[in-house]
């Protein structure tokens, strides 16, 4: 059961045009989104995130944009940069009965992003 | 550089053997996380320590376990091996136990032939 998912598994754009890469989640009780990149070889790096409580978070050139009622989260990449390539997972925790959270992330599939120059 | 050590950084091995990989988190990160990734899983997470305690525990089998010393550093125990156990284990460390950011290790690439 894939509570997170990235239906695209690869997004080619042109350097300094706008990257869109989307994630759709299935669990409501998602409270906290992140995104991250990683390059190979090398461990995933946290990008941004956003809140459920929030629509909107900004990070100099990434913009993570939260529909709920949709179910749905995008990154904003703007202008895409060709060191930007890199595959992006999108992540969720959850929080527990009680109210805690604890941390645990459920990743999406990943998307592979590559920034032509 | 996140901050988040891991040894080794490939481990190569037969089926049936036992290995343990390990982890020293972020300065002052009080919380550890294994996520093994396969190549048809992706990043999935095993296990959460935090200060010492298990604090959640993912789709992590019976043949792995995990512990978290003193020191906070953390190692990840698996036993009698088998083919599907090949992929790349991280392991990574936040401050709190609902800690938002995760940081990441750049992670154990475990063969098993």
């Amino acid at each position: 059961d894939q509570q997170v998912k990235q239906n695209s598994p690869s997004l080619s754009v042109q350097e300094g045009r706008i990257s869109i890469l989307n994630c759709d989640y299935t669990n409501s009780m998602f409270d906290y989104f992140l995104w991250y990149k990683k390059y190979p070889a090398e461990g995933p790096t946290f990008l941004i995130s956003i809140s459920s409580i929030k629509d909107k978070n900004e990070d100099g050139r990434f913009t993570v944009f939260l529909n709920k009622s949709a179910k749905h989260l995008s990154l904003h990449i703007v202008p895409s940069q060709p060191g930007d390539s890199a595959v992006y997972f999108c992540a969720a925790r959850r929080v527990e009965r009680g109210g805690t959270s604890y941390g645990k992330l459920t990743f999406g599939q990943g998307t592979i992003l590559t920034v032509h120059p | 550089d996140s901050g988040v050590t891991q040894t080794p950084k490939h481990l190569i091995t037969a089926t049936g053997q036992r290995v343990t990989l390990r982890c020293s988190p972020r300065s002052g990160d009080l919380s550890v996380y294994w996520y093994q990734q396969s190549l048809d899983q992706g990043l999935q997470f095993l296990i959460q320590y935090y200060n010492g305690e298990e604090r959640a525990k993912g789709n992590i089998l019976e043949r792995f376990s995990a512990q978290q010393f003193p020191d906070l550093h953390s190692e990840l125990n698996l036993s009698s091996l088998e083919l599907g156990d090949s992929a790349l284990y991280f392991c990574a460390s936040s401050v709190r136990s609902g800690g938002n950011e995760q940081f990441f290790g750049p992670g154990t690439r475990l063969t098993v032939l």
